[in-house]
């Protein structure tokens, strides 16, 4: 258990429709990475999050958006949902002066 | 984009022996972390070596790294089923993000 949790575990969406994931990260760490992972591949970056700002960002569209918290908590918002979107969807928080990211267990999304 | 890339891509082991992983990456990097997945569940964090250590060891784990190769290994010694799940690299090269390979995936027969 590494202490960060998502919801839902599970979620079917359709094409065109929006989503939000949510993530709550591990007591103390103010840092919170989100990455998509397709099926048989390695996860990818898609944006990061510092005290509530966002502070790097991968090769996702705009549709993809986030938001953290004073609490640290965060949202992964993704709008106009294509079929590619279809993946594991994973939240890893940090502490301050720490390497390590510590991964949540991640949210399916199947877009039909 | 994806940095690293792992080698093999799938292997397969009977329980006992050692199980070697490699990983080569693009750029420069800060750290160098292994992980292990289990059915497409979260990712568990197993090891971090920084740019100036060699090798590091945890438990049944030991990890190596070449920065003039660009390269890393990861062996698992006296391997169990237990172990069998996908392995991933990932390199952080202070761009406040980490880039993954695409793994490999250990079997570890009984």
């Amino acid at each position: 258990e590494t202490g960060v949790t998502q919801s839902p575990t599970h979620l079917i969406k359709t094409r065109g429709q929006q989503v939000t994931l949510r993530c709550s990260s591990q007591s103390g760490h103010n840092t919170v990475s989100w990455y998509q992972q397709a099926l048989g591949q390695g996860p990818q970056f898609i944006f990061q999050y510092y005290r509530e700002e966002e502070n790097g960002r991968g090769n996702f569209p705009p549709r993809f958006s986030g938001l953290q918290f004073p609490n640290y908590s965060s949202e992964l918002n993704v709008n106009a949902l294509e079929l590619d979107d279809s993946a594991l969807y994973l939240c890893a928080s940090r502490g301050q002066n720490t390497d390590t990211q510590y991964f949540g267990p991640g949210t399916r999304l199947t877009v039909l | 984009s994806q940095q690293g890339e792992e080698d093999p891509q799938a292997l397969s082991i009977q329980e006992g022996e050692n199980a070697t992983m490699n990983c080569s990456y693009k750029t420069s990097i800060n750290n160098l972390q292994w992980y292990r997945q289990n059915s497409g569940r979260g990712l568990v964090h197993l090891i971090l070596i920084r740019s100036n250590e060699r090798e590091k060891h945890s438990g049944r784990l030991r990890v190596t790294l070449d920065t003039s190769k660009k390269s890393s290994s990861l062996l698992i010694t006296a391997s169990r089923a237990a172990d069998t799940a996908s392995y991933f690299c990932a390199t952080d090269d202070w761009d406040n993000d980490m880039r993954f390979g695409a793994g490999t995936r250990l079997t570890v027969k009984p």
